[in-house]
């Protein structure tokens, strides 16, 4: 299976200021048709998923655009721009360039 | 947002089947990638299953053997069966829809299974 390494695990952020999470891949996830299936979730407290970004950053309907999803091959970063009381959460990185696989989560929350 | 609802959670003994339903509406079941993915504390969240359209079905390797899934066009539902249960199964269990194979673009809100004598 592709192993996704998200970095960190936990992302202490103060109201207002960035926040960037990384998501390393075991595999460069560029698929034989030349699109890279890499995907971000958020996950509030008491929430299922909510995806925020597919393709690498092709944002979904509704998501804020102080998020924003980058990167190629094996290395992704998704960041916040200013971080607001309702994007406490965990967010995860998943791939679906082979069998589907998420990384372990960053969980954001305000310091 | 389309509604997905998973029913069939509960607590289950070892060695013990387990008979989720996904209930759909908004969208035509038998035209979308129906998946059922779970999250468990221990192992997070881990993709188990996945219709295609043409009803092909594909599995984790973890319940290879073990599982199956199928549609019920007519009645715009998806239903996961799981045998032989063990306690690494126990996670709560969504039925996630998309557009396109291997995505995860509406989610249900969970059903949850638990696997313990």
């Amino acid at each position: 299976d592709v192993v996704l390494t998200q970095s960190p695990v936990s992302l202490p952020v103060t109201l207002g200021q960035p926040a960037s999470i990384s998501c390393s891949s075991s595999h460069s996830l560029v698929h034989s048709d030349g699109n890279t299936y890499l995907s971000w979730f958020q996950q509030r407290p008491g929430q299922s998923p909510r995806r925020l970004f597919y393709q690498v950053s092709n944002r979904d309907s509704g998501v804020p655009d102080r998020f924003s999803g980058s990167g190629s091959g094996s290395d992704f970063t998704l960041k916040i721009s200013r971080v607001e009381a309702e994007d406490v959460g965990v967010y995860y990185c998943m791939q679906g360039t082979f069998w589907p696989t998420f990384g372990g989560g960053t969980k954001v929350e305000i310091k | 947002e389309v509604p997905l609802v998973e029913t069939g959670g509960g607590l289950i003994q070892p060695g013990g089947s387990l008979r989720l339903s996904c209930g759909v509406s908004g969208l035509t079941v038998g035209n979308n990638f129906m998946s059922w993915i779970r999250q468990s504390p221990g192992k997070g969240l881990q993709w188990v299953s996945i219709i295609y359209p043409d009803g092909r079905t594909f599995y984790a390797d973890s319940v290879k053997g073990r599982i199956t899934t199928f549609s019920d066009n007519s009645k715009n539902m998806v239903y996961l069966h799981l045998n032989s249960l063990r306690v690494e199964d126990t996670a709560l269990y969504y039925c996630v829809a998309a557009d396109f194979p291997n995505q995860a673009d509406s989610w249900g809100r969970g059903t949850l299974v638990t696997v313990s004598s």
